[in-house]
């Protein structure tokens, strides 16, 4: 089946630092979503992307459906304390439902 | 404004003992998973349902069971639970399947000991 690769695994940054994480698939796809997992919780949707090149933004949230449909990126401008978690790249999948990336965990260091 | 409802939150088991994780689910969805969560793994795929009466496999299916006789429930059973059953375990639902976007409950956390 489909294979995501996402990276980075973890990113340390500072409060106000914009962020930037990416995922590759080892075919084309035609949806790309992106989760966020708080701690203690399940997987929120944060944006959804059904186009080849589509730039969609949520607040300080954009995501890109790449143009070669075998990649996406997640951008995060500015962060704050709340962003910290754990995000989650994911399309569809061989078994049906939903492959997922291994994730981004983010950190904000004070 | 329930979405999907699962329970027990946290449970703890000895090896070999059975039990069901329930998930519940009131936007009449016609898919339903169940995936299990665990460090560096990402997230994978147990079992689907695309429908009440209708279940299979997914990426990792071994020692567990599911059944759909409604549409809002899909319970997870663990037959002879293992400790490599220790997870976090994710009910999810959708109207359909295979890349439409997907709506998580809050998770189980399991240890077996």
């Amino acid at each position: 089946g489909q294979q995501l690769n996402q990276s980075p695994q973890s990113m340390f940054i500072q409060e106000g630092e914009d962020v930037s994480m990416n995922c590759t698939s080892s075919s084309i796809f035609n949806t790309w979503l992106w989760y966020k997992q708080d701690p203690g919780e399940g997987p929120v949707l944060l944006i959804a992307l059904y186009k080849a090149g589509e730039l969609t933004s949520n607040g300080r949230l954009t995501a890109q459906f790449g143009t070669t449909r075998k990649d996406s990126f997640l951008n995060i401008s500015a962060s704050i304390p709340s962003d910290v978690g754990i995000y989650f790249c994911a399309g569809p999948g061989g078994a049906d439902g939903l492959t997922f990336g291994k994730g981004t965990h983010l950190i904000i260091q004070p | 404004n329930a979405g999907v409802t699962q329970t027990p939150k946290f449970q703890v088991l000895k090896t070999g003992q059975s039990m069901t994780l329930q998930c519940a689910q009131d936007m009449n969805h016609e898919y339903m998973s169940w995936y299990r969560q665990d460090p560096g793994m990402g997230l994978r795929l147990i079992h689907y349902s695309v429908g009440a009466g209708i279940t299979d496999q997914g990426e990792v299916p071994n020692g567990y069971n599911v059944s759909r006789s409604t549409t809002e429930d899909f319970p997870l059973r663990l037959l002879s639970a293992a400790p490599s059953q220790t997870s976090v375990y994710f009910c999810a639902s959708s109207y359909m399947s295979s890349g439409n976007t997907i709506y998580f409950g809050e998770g189980s956390w399991l240890t077996v000991v």
